[in-house]
């Protein structure tokens, strides 16, 4: 059974801090790790994939991946209100085509 | 570039009867994917497509489900006698490539509600 971990939440932070989300995985030979961001009602939407270990940026938003630890994180610098939303994480694990989500963190940024 | 697309966006039908869902992934997107979302819960996988072969159906995926992909463009998913469990979002996926590790991009999604 591969399966994903995340913290349900919600996580609470105020405008203008960092969010820190994170995500742990069972499957050792994991390869691609994602994060989707989901509105209510709204369908998941890509904001980053990271492949290697150590940190990858993509504006407000870093990935980091630590494959000896099965963990793999998010940071959202400067949160704004409209950061709002769910965060999924999402794994591929080694010899599948498909990904395995985890049921994903509540984020609140409050004004 | 046009993304992915799905049709209709809401379906509520009566259980016991069939219903179909469309998907059309981005045009030069040779996978598609299916997932299932309940609330509270992530998505989860039904089955994929490279071209117009089904690859892997989960065993999520009962016999009452069917999916094709007629030469390798726009998808149909198929609940026949549907029930009550059936309640959920059914999410399209397309990416490039010939390995599971491409970034997949979801289209809308279909809300289903069973009566």
């Amino acid at each position: 059974q591969k399966e994903v971990e995340q913290n349900s939440g919600p996580l609470s932070v105020p405008e203008g801090a960092i969010a820190s989300l994170n995500c742990t995985y069972s499957d050792r030979g994991s390869q691609s790790f994602f994060w989707y961001r989901q509105y209510s009602g709204k369908s998941p939407e890509l904001i980053m994939f990271i492949y290697s270990n150590g940190d990858k940026e993509d504006g407000r938003f870093t990935a980091q991946l630590n494959k000896a630890s099965q963990y793999v994180s998010l940071l959202i610098r400067d949160s704004q209100p409209s950061d709002s939303a769910t965060y999924l994480c999402a794994v591929n694990p080694l010899g599948y085509s498909t990904l395995t989500f985890g049921k994903g963190t509540m984020l609140l940024v409050s004004p | 570039d046009t993304g992915v697309s799905q049709d209709p966006r809401h379906k509520i039908t009566k259980r016991g009867q069939n219903v179909t869902f469309r998907c059309d992934p981005i045009s030069e997107h040779n996978r598609l994917y299916w997932y299932r979302q309940t609330l509270g819960q992530g998505p989860e996988f039904l089955t994929y497509f490279q071209n117009e072969a089904q690859l892997e159906k989960s065993r999520l995926l009962s016999d009452r489900f069917s999916a094709e992909r007629p030469k390798g463009s726009f998808s149909t998913l198929e609940i026949q006698r549907t029930e009550q469990g059936d309640s959920a979002m059914y999410l399209c996926a397309s990416s490039t490539g010939t390995f599971g590790n491409q970034p997949q991009h979801f289209g809308d999604g279909t809300r289903l509600s069973i009566l």
